[in-house]
């Protein structure tokens, strides 16, 4: 099993959609999850950090079950500008050293 | 926020030649900076952890010989692949954390190198 798996896609919206986006990992002692965004051929930027709480930020919601080790991202009222590759990543340890990336979700939002 | 400067952005080598990609850290002091490799559609793959003032810890199956890492400052971190071959084409990233800033989980890269190998 990978570390991080995700579903490549693409996931190809209208403006206006909302989505979904999962995420699983494989070692129950992750201590902390992200998701970051790529555009193409840039370097990633964090999106947001997940909480075990669930978390908000405007359009963008992420939730963590540690139980299935699982995160998912949810994007509400999908705009051209959220056409990008979505990583999933799992931070494995406190020193930051062990970040591993999903192969990422790539979304394609349309007029 | 915090920002990490790449350079170059791209560069083009003959085989055999090596090619040196400059880290800094632009406004925050980073000890740890770390180097990833990206192939197209593919996930960035940690290469090896740059720690200042000591030698850097490669993941495995990373030749240390062929990508040398210097981390000489608190600001700047280098990785040079040496004899590079058409296969070491890449999109090479480097990250640091800004261990005193608000989200201490975020990573923050570099603009990244393109490199190609002819």
């Amino acid at each position: 099993r990978k570390e991080v798996e995700q579903d490549p896609g693409p996931f190809n919206v209208p403006e206006g959609a909302t989505v979904a986006f999962n995420c699983t990992y494989s070692n129950s002692a992750s201590q902390s999850f992200f998701w970051y965004r790529q555009d193409c051929r840039k370097e990633p930027k964090l999106l947001m950090s997940v909480y075990s709480s669930g978390n908000e930020d405007g359009r963008f919601t992420a939730q963590l079950n540690r139980a299935s080790q699982y995160i998912s991202l949810l994007i509400r009222d999908s705009k051209l500008s959220d056409s990008a590759t979505y990583l999933c990543v799992v931070n494995s340890n406190q020193a930051g050293t062990a970040l591993i990336f999903g192969k990422g979700t790539t979304l394609s939002v349309s007029s | 926020g915090a920002v990490v400067s790449q350079h170059p952005s791209r560069v083009i080598c003959k085989s055999g030649t090596s090619v040196k990609i400059e880290c800094r850290s632009l406004d925050f002091q980073a000890t740890t900076m770390f180097w990833y490799r990206q192939f197209p559609k593919k996930s960035l793959m940690l290469m090896a952890t740059s720690n200042e003032g000591s030698k850097a810890t490669y993941e495995q199956g990373v030749e240390k010989d062929k990508f040398l890492i210097n981390h000489a400052s608190l600001t700047l971190s280098t990785l040079t692949v040496t004899s590079a071959h058409p296969e070491d084409s890449s999109f090479y990233i480097c990250s640091a954390r800004d261990q005193w800033g608000q989200n201490t989980g975020e990573l923050f890269f570099g603009e990244g190198s393109r490199l190609t190998v002819l």
